[in-house]
């Protein structure tokens, strides 16, 4: 089973400020997904990676995926009250069946007004 | 179009009940996926399917679980004499096509043993 860690795990910071969230996995993925979750709603997904180096931009959260395809990270800017939440990072394994994905651990990021 | 549609939201039972969480896949997917969330942790997969068919089953403790996806109908995740160690959010996911486009996921069914 492949695993895939997150830092931090928790994160509490203050409107306006700049953060990074961090996925890590001893193994390679064919994709990488990046999902935000609020309380008591299922994962929204925010993008999707695939090229080893990606850089996807959306708005002001920039995703990478690193060169080996077995990293990625969330960069947010400016951070804003409304990116609170639980940020998940999904992998796709190589040799999976359909689009199983495996979870990370997450980070619940608090943005304080 | 309608997203993945998932009921109840909510579900108590007591030890050793049965429970029975269903999932309607989005219009047009065939392929249906499901997960359990501890408290505090991310998902975990449990099974995929396809119309009649079970692909991957992996995830699925060895007893007291099954799934099925029938050629009519939602798809349902059966627990058999629940524990409270069965407490989680279950999410279902559903695509059009393997290897398609990414998974959406439903709000959860969150079950609760008492």
């Amino acid at each position: 089973t492949q695993l895939l860690e997150q830092s931090p795990q928790f994160l509490s910071i203050q409107e306006g400020e700049n953060l990074t969230v961090y996925c890590n996995s001893s193994s390679v993925f064919s994709s990488l997904q990046w999902y935000r979750q609020e309380p008591g709603e299922g994962p929204v997904l925010l993008v999707t990676v695939v090229t080893g180096g990606e850089v996807k931009k959306l708005k002001r959260l920039t995703f990478q995926f690193g060169d080996a395809r077995k990293d990625s990270s969330l960069h947010i800017t400016a951070a804003q009250t409304g990116d609170t939440g639980l940020y998940l990072c999904a992998g796709a394994e190589m040799e999976s069946s359909g689009d199983k994905l495996t979870f990370g651990t997450g980070t619940r990021l608090a943005v304080r007004p | 179009n309608a997203g993945v549609m998932q009921n109840p939201r909510h579900l108590v039972r007591r030890r050793g009940q049965e429970a029975r969480l269903r999932c309607s896949p989005m219009k047009g997917h065939s392929h249906v996926y499901w997960y359990r969330q501890l408290p505090e942790e991310g998902l975990k997969f449990m099974v995929y399917l396809q119309k009649e068919n079970i692909i991957d089953e992996s995830g699925m403790p060895k007893e007291r679980f099954s799934a099925e996806f029938p050629k009519e109908g939602p798809s349902i995740l059966r627990i058999q004499q629940v524990v409270r160690g069965d407490s989680a959010a279950y999410f279902c996911a559903s695509s059009r096509e393997a290897g398609g486009p990414p998974l959406h996921f439903g709000n959860g069914t969150r079950l609760t043993v008492t």
